[in-house]
């Protein structure tokens, strides 16, 4: 049983670059989020999808995409890259039985934009 | 955007030492609290989730309790180990959308 699993796990850009991470979980959940980490200031949310077929922005929404593909897949675009957005990406997933389920992480994508 | 603060940012206890944090968030529009543990270079696991006001729950050695009428969360670990240092995250699901916003963690580092 895989859960979230997320690719690339290090990838390296060149401001402007373009860049999509993917991420897909095997536990038929309804809920995809994609959050960055960055020091000091725990994780905040990107875009979430609450249900295949809806995305909404999160906290820092800005400079990115998303596309729910499918049940499984949810994936974050970089359009054109800025060394602001140099940072760890996690995705994650949850049930939508109810408010008791948790968050199922991926292991993360470090991204480093020079 | 909602404001879910952790107290305090580190914390530096001796094994053996009970040790406690604090989550605040702002109680209207309350959903569930939950509570997640980040050690170093892995992924966040769930340790606690957390409905309704009064609630407490116990996973051997650390237990959290929930007060949405104050808005508040407290985290407990009774007889700190190095294997316990990590930095504890707690997160708010309101119920204006179906997406977890995380405070900033609390940081624990256990000396042998």
């Amino acid at each position: 049983n895989a859960g979230v699993t997320q690719t690339p796990k290090f990838q390296v850009l060149k401001t402007g670059q373009s860049m999509t991470l993917q991420c897909a979980q095997d536990m038929n959940h309804n809920s995809m989020y994609w959050y960055r980490q960055d020091p000091g200031m725990g994780l905040r949310l990107i875009y979430y999808s609450a249900s295949e077929g809806t995305t909404d922005k999160g906290e820092v929404p800005n400079g990115y995409n998303v596309s729910r593909l499918n049940k499984r897949e949810f994936s974050l675009r970089l359009e054109s890259a800025a060394p602001s957005q140099t940072s760890v990406y996690f995705c994650a997933s949850l049930t939508g039985a109810s408010g008791a389920n948790v968050l199922t992480f991926g292991a993360g994508s470090r991204l480093t934009v020079l | 955007i909602l404001n879910v603060e952790q107290s305090p940012q580190s914390l530096h206890v001796q094994e053996g030492d009970s040790t406690n944090f604090t989550c605040s968030f702002p109680s209207s529009n309350f959903y569930a609290l939950h509570w997640y543990r980040w050690e170093t270079a892995k992924s966040p696991e769930a340790l606690f989730v957390m409905t309704l006001n009064g609630d407490e729950k116990k996973k051997g050695r650390i237990s959290a309790t929930l007060n949405t009428k104050e808005g508040y969360s407290y985290l407990y670990i009774k007889g700190s180990q190095p294997e316990d240092s990590a930095t504890y995250l707690c997160a708010l699901m309101d119920t204006g959308r179906r997406a977890l916003t995380f405070g900033s963690g609390t940081r624990l580092q256990v000396q042998p």
